[in-house]
């Protein structure tokens, strides 16, 4: 069946660390990834997204590689701020299935301090 | 363009009664999906309307659950006895097609004591 799997957090980093959220998959098709974040008080937001291996998705500072070989969609950024702190899904789709009926992760909370 | 709206915010409820959730989607937006997430855990597929249709409710837990969407406008979700399993933060969507970008309201969190 498809699921994911990421690094449980907290994760708590100074500002301007490097930052990764492993995210790993396994999928019965050809999945879509995609990096969900929730800030504080708000709904969940499309961050960014892969539809094919090699793909690179990147938003806001943020990327993440689809990297079909290792089943894996880490999430990366060079240089946190204070205003990344949130909670972070990685998500899949089956294209052939339905676009939109994801399955995510556990989510992956960032604190980022001053 | 107002996003995709959800009632209430918060809400606290004993064990044994009813609860419903409402989800009102984008404008114009046929898709309506609600996902739910119990216990900090994984964010789970609960089910899927297209209009007022139910597409895929594979995911609903039981029959205590009761989704609708008459009209194809809004949508609610009743709970009906509440457990205390039922805590956790459900969200609702809405895409214009099954192939674009799906659109999240803020979530419900649901408390039951």
């Amino acid at each position: 069946g498809n699921s994911v799997t990421q690094m449980e957090g907290p994760v708590t980093l100074s500002e301007e660390a490097f930052l990764t959220i492993n995210c790993t998959y396994t999928a019965t098709g050809y999945p879509s990834l995609f990096w969900y974040v929730q800030y504080p008080g708000e709904g969940l937001q499309l961050l960014l997204k892969a539809t094919k291996a090699d793909d690179k998705g990147s938003n806001k500072g943020f990327e993440a590689t689809y990297r079909k070989e290792t089943t894996s969609f880490h999430l990366e950024k060079g240089s946190v701020q204070v205003s990344d702190s949130a909670v972070y899904f990685c998500a899949l789709s089956d294209k052939v299935d339905n676009f939109n009926k994801f399955y995510f992760g556990s989510g992956t909370k960032l604190n980022v301090k001053p | 363009e107002a996003g995709v709206t959800q009632f209430p915010s918060h809400s606290v409820i004993e064990k044994g009664q009813t609860v419903t959730l409402r989800c009102d989607p984008i404008s114009g937006h046929d898709n309506l999906y609600w996902y739910r997430r119990v216990m900090g855990k994984e964010i789970k597929f609960l089910l899927h309307f297209v209009k007022e249709s139910k597409q895929d409710e594979s995911g609903m837990p039981n029959n205590r659950f009761l989704a609708e969407r008459t009209g194809g406008t809004y949508s609610t979700l009743k709970v009906q006895p509440a457990e205390l399993e039922d805590s956790g933060v459900y969200f609702c969507a809405s895409s214009q097609d099954l192939r674009t970008e799906a659109f999240f309201g803020q979530g419900t969190r649901l408390t039951v004591v």
